[in-house]
């Protein structure tokens, strides 16, 4: 088992660049959650898709942000045009039904 | 409020100290409640449940007060590779999939 996996690891973009997020969740997990962790706020949970349906996106920040999952394995948040404050440890984490889940590595996101 | 409040610590003891803190939570109605670990630039990582009757894992030994909405762990003993953020998590009803993290009490273990 790979465990949930995430890229790229580290980004440093420009502000006004487009970013994309990428994320594999475990084989045969039905429940996939992107999260975001800062200092200030703590994690603080974005978007679940439940067999790749968006179920709740009340957490995504505004309208730079979206995300999709086009099949079981495969999912992506975008950002664009990205902010300063965007900047933070963006996690992915998967989960077969309504269990805790296992979360990714995460993406560390630096926008100058 | 927040729904998950922890004392950010840090706690700092020495080794083979027990060392304990606690987490509290707004809604009344949660089922499920979990201390996860995350390491400095890591992932959170599951520790273990909380059960009703309270529930040991070793070392460690977590509490749960429904009365008074809080949520405690204790660790004995305590290793230097204990020192981590220990993040409360507290879910809502059984087939709820949200989970609202605390922002987590550090402890460091030290030599």
């Amino acid at each position: 088992d790979a465990g949930v996996i995430q890229s790229p690891r580290h980004e440093v973009t420009e502000m006004g660049q487009e970013v994309t997020l990428r994320c594999k969740p475990i084989s045969g997990h039905n429940s996939l959650f992107w999260y975001r962790q800062t200092m200030m706020r703590g994690l603080e949970l974005l978007i679940y898709f439940n067999n790749n349906v968006p179920i709740d996106d009340s957490g995504m920040p505004e309208d730079r942000f979206s995300a999709k999952m086009p099949n079981a394995s495969f999912s992506t948040l975008k950002i664009q045009p990205s902010e300063p404050r965007d900047s933070a440890v963006y996690f992915c984490a998967s989960s077969l039904e309504s269990l805790t889940g296992q979360f990714g590595s995460g993406t560390r996101l630096t926008v100058v | 409020r927040k729904e998950v409040e922890q004392d950010p610590g840090p706690f700092n003891v020495p080794e083979g100290a027990t060392v304990a803190f606690n987490c509290t939570y707004s809604n009344s109605a949660s089922q499920s409640f979990f201390w996860y670990r995350q390491d400095c630039r890591k992932e959170p990582k599951l520790l273990m449940s909380v059960y009703s009757s309270g529930n040991e894992d070793g070392r460690f030994t977590a509490q749960l007060n429904r009365a008074s909405q809080y949520i405690s762990l204790l660790i004995r003993d305590s290793k230097l590779s204990d020192s981590a953020t220990y993040l409360c998590v507290v879910k809502g009803l059984t087939n709820d999939y949200k989970l609202s993290f605390g922002a987590g009490t550090t402890v460091t273990v030290r030599a």
